[in-house]
């Protein structure tokens, strides 16, 4: 079975602190695809990366960072100098083989970011 | 570029009603995903379909329905509606020849009093 684990339900930052997100996975699978999604107050979901398995290049976009790590099945996403727009709750998602296959999220992070 | 629209994008229900989400998907997308997010709740897999067919089935009640349209278009449609079917419902669309890339509405935000 798939399955996604984010264990941070709720992180409070001061801005411009950085914060990391973890995100931990498991599948039998060799190829599938990992996901960040965030989720702003107004409620819409915001695709911020998509990673396949074979690929464990860290990514840097901006203030954004991704760690890819399949020896330990992590994702773990950090933000540098935070600021209060980063206000949201953060979804790590994974789904298996291709896009005709549905993405199961995990139960978020929600990340306030105090000014 | 065209994104996926939903509407209503806020619909208010009695119980026992019915109510019928639509989903457009992006132009060219072959594939639409319906998933349901409840209060504080991460977003949970309904169904989906690919060239009008169902594709893959999640934790759909059996009071809901879907279908995709010829325009591929998809329509939600859940009946004897409960409180707890009260959630922001999203449609998802994606093109199996760009693997593992969802785009995601904004979302249809159902209310049952």
């Amino acid at each position: 079975a798939q399955k996604v684990t984010q264990a941070q339900t709720e992180i409070s930052v001061v801005e411009k602190e950085d914060v990391t997100l973890d995100c931990v996975y498991e599948t039998r699978d060799t190829t599938y695809y990992l996901f960040w999604y965030k989720q702003p107050p107004s409620g819409e979901l915001v695709f911020l990366i998509r990673r396949n398995s074979f690929d464990e290049q860290n990514e840097i976009s901006g203030r954004y960072s991704w760690n890819f790590q399949k020896s330990t099945s992590s994702f773990n996403f950090t933000i540098t100098a935070s600021q209060v727009v980063d206000s949201a709750v953060y979804f790590c998602a994974l789904s298996l083989r291709g896009s005709y296959d549905k993405v199961i999220f995990g139960p978020g992070t929600s990340l306030s970011v105090i000014p | 570029a065209a994104g996926v629209i939903q509407s209503p994008r806020h619909l208010i229900k009695e119980k026992r009603e019915t109510a019928t989400l639509k989903c457009y998907p992006i132009p060219r997308h072959d594939t639409v995903y319906w998933y349901q997010q409840g209060p504080g709740q991460d977003p949970q897999f309904l169904i989906s379909f690919y060239e009008k067919m169902q594709s893959d089935k999640g934790s759909i009640p059996d009071r809901f329905s879907a279908q995709q349209f010829s325009d591929y278009h998809s329509e939600l449609n859940m009946s004897s509606l409960e409180l707890g079917d009260s959630a922001l419902y999203f449609c998802a669309s994606s093109a199996r020849s760009n693997t593992g890339e969802l785009f995601f509405g904004e979302g249809s935000r159902l209310t049952v009093l």
